[in-house]
């Protein structure tokens, strides 16, 4: 089946600073990649919609400028939480759609911000 | 928006069957998903229901009535590495998916 990579798998960061989180389709193209956060004994709740060659789509709450996305290319989309806070530590994780039935989800980056 | 909703927890001995219904209320409907997800992984899929009816994958199937807003997934012959919590997941006309809040289920040697 398809495969998405997401790196990296953990990440620990100061709080403040800033981390990015990758999302590959690796044997496929993706027009659509939807990034997911995750908190402990939670279930996903969707943050946004990326699209290639266009703005993301962010569902309500979910800040903007606080989470950035870029979708620059049909296999790689990224996502940039800046200013991290302690309250942004969570699973986040990204999954792309190839065909009509199934959405591949990648490894899931889990995010500790101290 | 969609509710989704689907029992907290569910035990089951080895070698059983256990189904984990899920209720849902949306305001688009285009395809009910399963997943499974183990702790601290991603989920994987499972199953796909679009029309009314059962769907058989092996020892899990899945069940989808529309007009009742209602799905269940079925597992056959359980194993220990089933273990792990079962995601019901609703997409919408956008291709975005809601999901409930996973039943975690427990096998029992």
């Amino acid at each position: 089946g398809a495969v998405v990579s997401q790196h990296p798998s953990r990440v620990i960061c100061k709080s403040g600073t800033s981390v990015k989180i990758e999302c590959r389709s690796l044997d496929f193209q993706a027009t659509t990649m939807f990034w997911y956060r995750q908190f402990p004994k939670q279930s996903l709740m969707l943050m946004a919609t990326s699209n290639e060659g266009s703005k993301a789509t962010y569902e309500q709450g979910v800040e903007k400028d606080k989470f950035l996305i870029n979708h620059a290319s049909l296999t790689l989309s990224t996502l940039t939480v800046t200013s991290a806070h302690p309250e942004d530590s969570s699973f986040y994780i990204c999954s792309a759609r190839e065909r009509e039935v199934e959405a591949f989800f990648g490894q899931g980056t889990r995010l500790t911000v101290v | 928006g969609q509710n989704i909703d689907q029992p907290t927890e569910m035990t089951a001995t080895e070698g059983a069957i256990v189904q984990i219904n899920c209720t849902y209320q949306t305001s688009g409907f285009n395809g009910l998903f399963w997943y499974q997800q183990h702790a601290g992984e991603a989920p994987t899929f499972l199953s796909y229901n679009v029309l009314d009816g059962l769907e058989e994958k092996g020892r899990f199937s899945s069940f989808l009535s529309r007009s009742k807003g209602y799905s269940y997934l079925l597992l056959k012959e359980l194993q220990m590495k089933d273990s792990a919590s079962y995601l019901c997941a609703v997409r919408d006309g956008d291709y975005k998916l809601s999901f409930g809040a996973g039943t975690t289920v427990t096998v029992r040697a």
